[in-house]
This record gives structure tokens, sequence and C-alpha cells, in this order.
């Protein structure tokens, strides 16, 4: 099973700053990386997908880079509708395993 | 509109059975593969299963030991989780998802059905 490891667990950003989450594979996974964003009381929703394809409807501050095994989201700019927890997964093996998730709030 | 709408959640006893559906529209139901995924409360995402669009290959994670069972019906639009053997540790927020196209990644979600196991 590949083990997915995200950091920090909980980042305080101030509005407007900008917002970079690390997720870390066990070993390579070709780039077959997504990020999730879960929003309090809401349903995850997919931000992007094969590491740095933007899902549709995702807003342009939101971007993602990586290969291999090391993987990162940036949000250019945090705005209040942001604060979520996001969760990264790896699509290139089963299990299809997530990261534990970073929590991202408002300072 | 693509919706994903779950049911048949609520409360088992431990060693109980439940059986939770996932129907869908607004889309051709049978050319897409899907999911299920969990949350325990306050907990994050775990992905339990996987089943092709025809159905022919199923995976699940290793934590359920055999006591979940994926399936669907494409003529009915409809994913099912069966699920035995129920325990404290399956007590979560169960979610059914489309893997998009032409991605691996889950790009649509159903809502969540509660499964609750307590005696």
């Amino acid at each position: 099973e590949i083990v997915m490891t995200q950091s920090p667990a909980t980042l305080s950003v101030s509005p407007g700053e900008r917002v970079t989450l690390s997720c870390r594979a066990s070993e390579s996974i070709r780039g077959k990386l997504a990020w999730y964003q879960q929003t309090p009381g809401q349903v995850p929703r997919l931000l992007i997908y094969d590491a740095s394809t933007t899902a549709t409807n995702v807003p342009a501050r939101f971007r993602g880079s990586g290969s291999g095994t090391e993987f990162t989201l940036t949000i250019s700019g945090l705005q209040s509708e942001d604060v979520a927890i996001y969760y990264c997964q790896q699509c290139y093996i089963w299990p299809r395993t997530f990261g534990q998730g970073t929590k991202v709030e408002i300072k | 509109e693509v919706q994903l709408v779950q049911s048949g959640g609520g409360l088992a006893q431990p060693g109980g059975s439940l059986r939770l559906s996932c129907v869908v529209s607004g889309f051709t139901f049978s050319s897409y593969e899907m999911d299920w995924v969990r949350q325990a409360p306050g907990k994050g995402l775990e992905w339990i299963a996987y089943i092709s669009h025809s159905g022919s290959t199923i995976y699940y994670a290793d934590s359920l030991r055999g006591r979940f069972t994926v399936s669907r019906d494409n003529a009915k639009n409809s994913l099912f989780l069966q699920m035995d053997s129920l325990g404290a540790e399956d007590t979560a927020l169960y979610y059914c998802a489309r893997v998009g196209l032409p991605m691996d990644a889950f790009d649509v979600w159903g809502e969540g059905t509660m499964v609750a196991v307590s005696s």
C-alpha cells in the first residue's frame, strides 16, 4: 500500500496570502495525484487531478505541481471560502490511498 | 444535472448488516467506474471499494477483511455496498463517488449516508 503523507497538519494564514500544502508518496505514483477540498460540513470537491490539471469550475488561484513522490498544492491569495481541509490522493494503484489532510484556517 | 443520490444508512447492531445504495442520474452510468469512500466522525477520508464500469473488476481496502461487497446494476443506474459483520470501526459517513473521464480521480460525489454501529 502506498502511504500518502501531508504536511503541515494545520496552516493558519492571513487573507490574501499564498498557501503551500505538501503531499508525499511513499513510492513513485507517476503524477497520478488528486487534490480535494472539503469545506466544513460539505462533500469533498475535486480540485486537481493528474498532479497539475485543474478540475472544472475550480478558481485559477488553485495550482497543483509535482511528480514522482513530491507534490504541492498552492493557493495564490487565500480567500475566506478556502477555509477547508485539503486531501491528496494517489490514483496510481489500488488501494487508492488518501493523505491525512491539511486543515487551512484564516489567521 | 449530474447527481448521485444515496440511501440505506442508519443504525446497525454490532455483527449486523446494511445495504447502501447510490442512484445516479444525468450521465451514462455504464460508462463510468465507481468507488466508495468513508469518513469516520472527525477523521479523514478512507477509500474502501472500486468497481469497474461493467462490474467485472472489483477492489477492496484490506481493512474491510472481506465483509463488504460492492456491486452495480447498470440497467437501474445503481451502485450498491453490502456491509456485513459490522463493527464499531465501521461507523462513518459513506460516500459513493464517480471516477471521472479521462481522469482517475473522483469528480462527482454523493451527499453521503451515515452508518452508525452501536448496541
